[in-house]
């Protein structure tokens, strides 16, 4: 079973429309992220989570949000989907308090939205 | 200019050419990563490293801190090597972590 899963992993939607991307891993770690990836520029990182307390927007975070349920599960909320937040959205974990360690990814979610 | 930077930007190469991709970077880091990004979309790690050089099967990683450049190269490269190549570098935290754009690797047999 893959450590990190995202659901769905495709997803058509309406402008306007409230989207929820979910996310869980059994890797046990404490940190959790999710990022945006739009063809020609790199990753960017639109929220973070260094535990269940803990929640930090990062670079992009306009018109997102974020619920830390437990541990395992980081959501990401479009509260109004918008066309130009048609992209591939990836969740991501690491573990230990140092950038140092290895970051998994899951297997991304193809949001388009009309 | 973007802090960031990978070239070229699409590689097509012959099944056993030895490849390479550089990047380049224009902020102080701790460490440097090289991901992997197949077609389906899945990201996995390949190296990171705050120094000198890394080695994994055929796939090495070089990094010179003082001239804020990496690169990563690809021994008797073969098709299942297609894919885009991402460096990231960054802080103590992946909070701080600045993606650069991709290579884009074609292997053709």
């Amino acid at each position: 079973d893959a450590d990190v899963t995202q659901t769905p992993r495709n997803r058509i939607t309406k402008t306007g429309k409230r989207i929820m991307l979910e996310c869980s891993q059994t890797k046990g770690h404490d940190r959790m992220y999710w990022y945006r990836q739009d063809p020609g520029l790199g990753l960017r990182l639109i929220y973070y989570s260094f535990d269940v307390k803990d929640i930090n927007k990062g670079e992009i975070s306009d018109g997102y949000s974020v619920s830390r349920q437990a541990q395992a599960k980081f959501s990401l909320s479009l509260e109004s989907a918008i066309p130009n937040q048609t992209a591939l959205y990836f969740c991501a974990t690491s573990g230990g308090a140092s950038g140092y360690n290895e970051q998994f990814f899951g297997p991304g979610t193809r949001l388009t939205v009309l | 200019k973007n802090e960031v930077e990978q070239s070229p930007q699409n590689l097509t190469a012959q099944e056993g050419e030895f490849i390479t991709i550089n990047c380049s970077y224009s902020v102080g880091i701790s460490a440097l990563h090289w991901l992997q990004q197949h077609p389906g979309g899945g990201i996995v790690s390949l190296f990171m490293l705050s120094s000198g050089k890394k080695k994994h099967g055929r796939l090495i990683a070089t990094i010179n801190i003082q001239e804020k450049h990496s690169s990563l190269h690809i021994t008797a490269s073969h098709p299942r090597d297609s894919a885009v190549y991402i460096c990231a570098v960054g802080g103590t935290s992946y909070d701080k972590v600045i993606f650069g754009p991709g290579t884009s690797l074609s292997v053709i047999p």
